[in-house]
């Protein structure tokens, strides 16, 4: 089955400073790749995602990018604010069916 | 708000016992997941249901079983329960066709004590 693998396991940077968290995946048969964050004691909400046929998506300050001869995807925080900080899993979905697999998620905490 | 709903909120029993988690989807969506998170830890997938058919098993204990009724709401039956239960246990539906983005309920947070 799939195995997302996801780093760090905790973030941490100064406001205004850029953040990067790395996923890789296993199944070479997974197209969608999503993003989600989640705040304490909150439920995960999407905030971007990504299909195998585009290489990179931007929604202001968030971007993600897929290398899928790689089988890695990233997502990219531009200009973080403290309200960043939270949960961030990413996961990777297959062709059949709509399981994902998550990543064990990263803690990222953005000081003012 | 995610269009899904989840019931009861919270809920505290004693080892040993049974208890029934409940989950509507958001209107048209086809497929149920159910997921564990304990605590500082990521989230465990448990089972999805399409269409009152279950579709992938994931970490899912003997102990524990789940189904998909004709109406689509879904229910996670937990039964003899231990300390290590205790977990805030989320569902989340999405929509028909493939790598479709997941909606999430508020979770259901259980104690076991």
């Amino acid at each position: 089955g799939e195995n997302v693998e996801q780093h760090p396991s905790t973030l941490s940077v100064q406001e205004g400073d850029s953040a990067v968290i790395k996923c890789t995946y296993s199944d070479s048969a997974s197209n969608y790749f999503p993003w989600y964050k989640q705040e304490l004691g909150k439920r995960p909400q999407l905030i971007i995602d990504i299909r195998s046929n585009v290489g990179e998506k931007k929604d202001q300050r968030i971007a993600v990018t897929l290398n899928k001869t790689a089988k890695h995807f990233s997502l990219h925080i531009t200009e973080t604010q403290p309200e960043d900080s939270a949960v961030y899993f990413c996961a990777a979905s297959p062709n059949r069916g709509g399981k994902s697999t998550f990543g064990d998620g990263t803690t990222l905490t953005v000081k003012p | 708000d995610s269009g899904v709903t989840q019931t009861p909120k919270h809920l505290i029993t004693a080892t040993g016992q049974r208890v029934t988690l409940r989950c509507s989807p958001r209107s048209g969506d086809l497929s149920v997941y159910w997921y564990q998170q304990s605590l500082d830890q990521g989230l465990q997938f448990l089972i999805q249901y399409y269409n009152g058919e279950e579709r992938a098993k994931g970490n899912i204990l003997e102990r524990f079983s789940a189904q998909q009724f004709p109406d689509l709401h879904s229910e996670l039956n937990l039964s003899s329960l231990e300390l290590g239960d205790s977990a805030l246990y989320f569902c989340a539906s999405s929509a028909p066709g493939q790598g479709n983005e997941q909606f999430f309920g508020p979770g259901t947070r259980l104690t076991v004590l």
